[in-house]
């Protein structure tokens, strides 16, 4: 079974829905990620978290949302979709361990917003 | 600010060794990873090195790091066509959860 899993793996949508992907991992990781992924940008932080009651933003996390519902369980969520959101969405989970944070993601979400 | 740069494209022929290349620009301390990602899939971690490492190898894997350029590549001996994939190079500051990601090199294999 995968570490890291993420529902739906698929997601048409349109303008002005809200979304929301979920990801939940098996490692027992402290630390998880949302990232997006765009052709020939590689990937972008959008949130992440620490523990369940640490939450930050990273680099574009304008138009989406976060929640840690459990160690295991950190969900995102579209408010209002808009086109341009329209990416490959990874989760990703970490534990720092002799200086390094080395992170394992997920399969991926691909999001259509029409 | 920091910037990891990665070419767009390669492609080799099969058997044939392939070097991807990355540059980064932060000189903190730092781990350096490579990741594959293959069609339809999340990123699979590949290997890691620690800025002062200079070299690493594992199986068909060396990753050679060079400090002074910051200059970083992957070398995958006698390439598979089940080598094709997208690699991605990261970097990442010792205390800190921050990544950076290049943008990625998409390797084709040819038969």
């Amino acid at each position: 079974d995968a570490d890291v899993t993420q529902t739906p793996r698929n997601r048409i949508t349109k303008t002005g829905k809200r979304i929301m992907l979920e990801c939940s991992q098996t490692k027992g990781h402290d630390r998880m990620y949302w990232y997006r992924q765009d052709p020939g940008l590689g990937l972008r932080l959008i949130y992440y978290s620490f523990d369940v009651k640490d939450i930050n933003k990273g680099e574009i996390s304008d138009g989406y949302s976060v929640s840690r519902q459990a160690q295991a369980k950190f969900s995102l969520s579209l408010e209002s979709a808009i086109p341009n959101q329209t990416a490959l969405y990874f989760c990703a989970t970490s534990v720092a361990s002799r200086g390094t944070d080395t992170q394992y993601f997920g399969p991926g979400t691909r999001l259509t917003v029409l | 600010g920091e910037d990891v740069e990665q070419s767009l494209f390669l492609s080799v022929r099969e058997g044939d060794s392939s070097v991807i290349n990355c540059t980064y620009t932060d000189s903190s301390s730092t781990y350096l990873y490579w990741y594959k990602q293959e069609p339809g899939a999340g990123l699979q971690l590949l290997t890691y090195i620690f800025s002062n490492m200079d070299m690493k190898q594992d199986q068909r894997l060396t990753v050679l790091l060079n400090k002074k350029d910051k200059h970083l590549s992957l070398r995958i001996a006698d390439t598979q066509t089940g080598d094709s994939a997208i690699y991605f190079c990261a970097e990442s500051i010792v205390g800190t959860y921050k990544y950076i990601f290049g943008t990625g090199t998409r390797l084709k294999v040819l038969a």
